[in-house]
């Protein structure tokens, strides 16, 4: 069963840094892209990042750029956001997703982990 | 980028059916799509991939009450037999090489 488990999050001041973790199990992790989405409090999903399997390649909406960096562990089938210069702006739950080879899909969501930036 | 329209809430009664749309924006009407349900309070779940030619392909456990479908640059989900766990936002996803763009989300009322 294809499982996936994020946590990291919490109440960090603007300008400060975080980073989030998603533990995956059930596949075999370092043969699948995978990406963060988040949802600000009431509002809809957002796209953040994305990483290769094999971690070589990554992309980032231009929300994040620059401030946020993904990575992954293969070793240890952990896939990582590393969050600074945090803003007001960025407090959301924040999913992992695995996707599929095939269709391209996110076709595995973790249960979320909530970040709040505020003083 | 790809852009994905979606309208903002659909309704339906008991036992009826429903049907949501989702419309790529010029010059990505080729596109597939992905259909993901997020009940109240719980994280987005994967429903079936539609592709331009109509077919669809449904995630791991999905019934079959849901199904997709395509007309030009539409991407459709529908739900048959309306249950009150349906009540919920769907999304809409799409991606291309180095991005990927989430649908506003379509809040299906279960009447």
């Amino acid at each position: 069963e294809v499982q996936l488990v994020e946590s990291g999050g919490g109440l960090v001041q603007p300008g400060g840094s975080l980073r989030l973790s998603c533990a995956a199990s059930g596949f075999t992790f370092s043969s699948y892209a995978m990406i963060w989405v988040r949802q600000a409090p009431g509002k809809g999903l957002e796209w953040v990042s994305s990483i290769s399997a094999s971690g070589a390649n990554t992309y980032y909406s231009d929300s994040v750029k620059g401030r946020f960096t993904i990575y992954r562990d293969n070793s240890k089938n952990t896939l990582y956001l590393q969050m600074n210069s945090l803003r007001v702006e960025d407090t959301a739950v924040y999913y992992c997703a695995k996707i599929d080879r095939a269709a391209g899909t996110s076709d595995y969501w973790g249960q979320g982990t909530l970040v709040t930036v505020s003083s | 980028q790809p852009v994905l329209t979606q309208s903002s809430s659909a309704s339906a009664s008991l036992g009826s059916s429903v049907k949501l749309t989702c419309t790529l924006g010029r010059g990505h009407s080729t596109y597939i799509i992905a259909w993901h349900q997020q009940q109240p309070g719980k994280a987005p779940r994967y429903l079936m991939k539609v592709e331009g030619s109509g077919t669809y392909n449904k995630g791991s456990g999905v019934p079959d009450r849901f199904s997709g479908s395509s007309s030009g640059a539409d991407r459709y989900l529908t739900i048959s037999n309306l249950q009150s766990e349906d009540e919920a936002d769907y999304y809409c996803e799409t991606w291309d090489s180095n991005t990927r763009v989430f649908g506003t989300g379509t809040k299906v009322t279960v009447l």
